[in-house]
């Protein structure tokens, strides 16, 4: 069946590098995904609304230009997160819709970010 | 979206039924009764939703309450691979978006 896939499952990296994040949609398309990240033993926080050829629209106290975000295709969404400190290490998920039609999210299987 | 209000944890013997309530009292007729479901350290896993009617699905049944304020999740035949955390949204399909509340954390044990 669909799903989503993300890459990479885990990474480390140092202070002050950036980090990319990818998300694809497998066998279906999505012109909207979502990005959410989750600390530990915390719930998920939806980041942003990642859009097809189109800006995402961010939640409130999310920094736009630490974590951008590009939607070039119709099955990738990218997040980067541009000068990464400790405090970003987290638990990064995208999801999208399983339909155009529908509300239902498929889920990506996370992406553990550590930041020395 | 409407909040929901979940009890953090509950635990279910492996084999019988688990029974999982959710508040959503603000909820608006156009929002929509979500659950998911998330391993320790996965993606969360779609369950089940519904609006007004009962629900059933090869996973669980939904239950929700004729005046909409309250829902329940049952799993009928509770299996140690189903512990986990369990998140009820009321989605709101204009906002087009999730908003996770803190779910239960169901130990089910053997």
């Amino acid at each position: 069946g669909a799903v989503v896939s993300q890459h990479p499952s885990w990474v480390i990296c140092k202070s002050g590098t950036s980090v990319k994040i990818e998300c694809r949609s497998l066998d279906f398309q999505a012109t909207t995904m979502f990005w959410y990240r989750q600390f530990p033993k915390q719930s998920l926080m939806l980041m942003a609304t990642s859009n097809e050829g189109s800006k995402a629209t961010y939640e409130q106290g999310v920094e736009k230009d630490k974590f951008l975000i590009n939607h070039a295709s119709l099955t990738l969404s990218t997040l980067t997160v541009t000068s990464a400190h400790p405090e970003d290490s987290s638990f990064y998920i995208c999801s999208a819709p399983m339909a155009e039609s529908t509300d239902t999210q498929y889920f990506g299987p996370g992406t553990r970010l550590t930041v020395l | 979206d409407a909040k929901t209000t979940q009890p953090t944890s509950m635990d279910c013997a492996e084999g019988r039924a688990a029974n999982l309530p959710c508040n959503h009292s603000t909820i608006s007729g156009n929002e929509y009764v979500y659950w998911y479901r998330q391993i320790h350290s996965q993606g969360p896993q779609y369950i089940i939703h519904g609006l007004k009617n009962n629900e059933t699905n090869e996973m669980a049944s939904l239950i929700i309450t004729e005046d909409r304020k309250s829902s329940t999740l049952i799993l009928p035949h509770a299996t140690l691979r189903d512990t986990a955390v369990y998140y009820c949204i009321a989605y709101n399909t204009n906002a087009g978006k999730s908003t996770f509340g803190d779910g239960t954390t169901l130990t089910v044990k053997p």
